[in-house]
């Protein structure tokens, strides 16, 4: 089945830009959907269709996607970006839907 | 405003059987398809089950397939999943979702709490 493979953690400074990288074979023919979620709080969709951002996400947030990574870019990155985020597509082979391992961003 | 509201949950004994709810509101729940993911303590993301907006159309991952079944009732905006043989490891907070035209998951539900343990 396929997989999608993320750092367990990134650290970033206040100000400073995170990138969050989901790993997959030949990504970059699918298109990826990116969610935040904070502790105690169910996820929200922060990006979509690779790098569209639904209306009240900061344009701060930014996607992108090509050949076997795709990545969550997060500029001037605040203390309240500190959550987990988690990439997801659709495989079509099995018809199923799959999540990454899920990020934990931590700003210092 | 779109809202999804679960409904149910609680603890049951390995084996037992639980079904709860997930009523929606703020948008026109028969053109939209619907998701169940869960979350197991501590872990990440896990997609569950999915049925298209007509009902005509259900998926299932392998850890459920054979003992989870999705279901709605459109006329009452209503989304459901019925737990079977229920395991320690399907221990976990159940998210409904919204799933968007597009395959991504655009609302979420607060999530339902379900203890498998004895």
């Amino acid at each position: 089945s396929y997989v999608l493979t993320q750092p367990p953690s990134v650290s970033v400074a206040p100000g400073k830009t995170a990138r969050i990288t989901c790993g997959g074979n030949n990504i970059g023919s699918k298109s990826v959907h990116w969610y935040q979620q904070k502790p105690g709080q169910a996820p929200v969709l922060v990006i979509y269709y690779d790098s569209d951002r639904p209306s009240g996400i900061p344009e701060r947030f930014s996607g992108s996607n090509s050949g076997n990574t795709a990545t969550l870019t997060i500029s001037r990155v605040e203390a309240g970006d500190e959550a987990d985020y988690y990439c997801q597509v659709w495989d079509s082979s099995s018809d199923h839907v799959i999540f990454g391992g899920g990020t934990k961003l931590t700003v210092l | 405003e779109v809202q999804l509201l679960e409904s149910g949950g609680g603890l049951v004994q390995p084996g037992g059987s639980l079904k709860f709810s997930c009523t929606a509101s703020g948008f026109t729940f028969r053109s939209y398809g619907m998701s169940w993911v869960r979350q197991a303590p501590g872990k990440g993301l896990e997609w569950v089950s999915s049925m298209s907006g007509t009902g005509e159309t259900t998926k299932y991952a392998d850890s459920v397939k054979g003992r989870f079944t999705i279901s709605r009732d459109n006329s009452k905006n209503t989304l459901y999943l019925q737990m079977n043989s229920l395991r320690v490891e399907d221990t976990a907070l159940y998210y409904c979702a919204k799933r968007s035209a597009g395959g991504s998951f655009d609302y979420w539900g607060q999530g339902i709490r379900v203890t498998v343990s004895s």
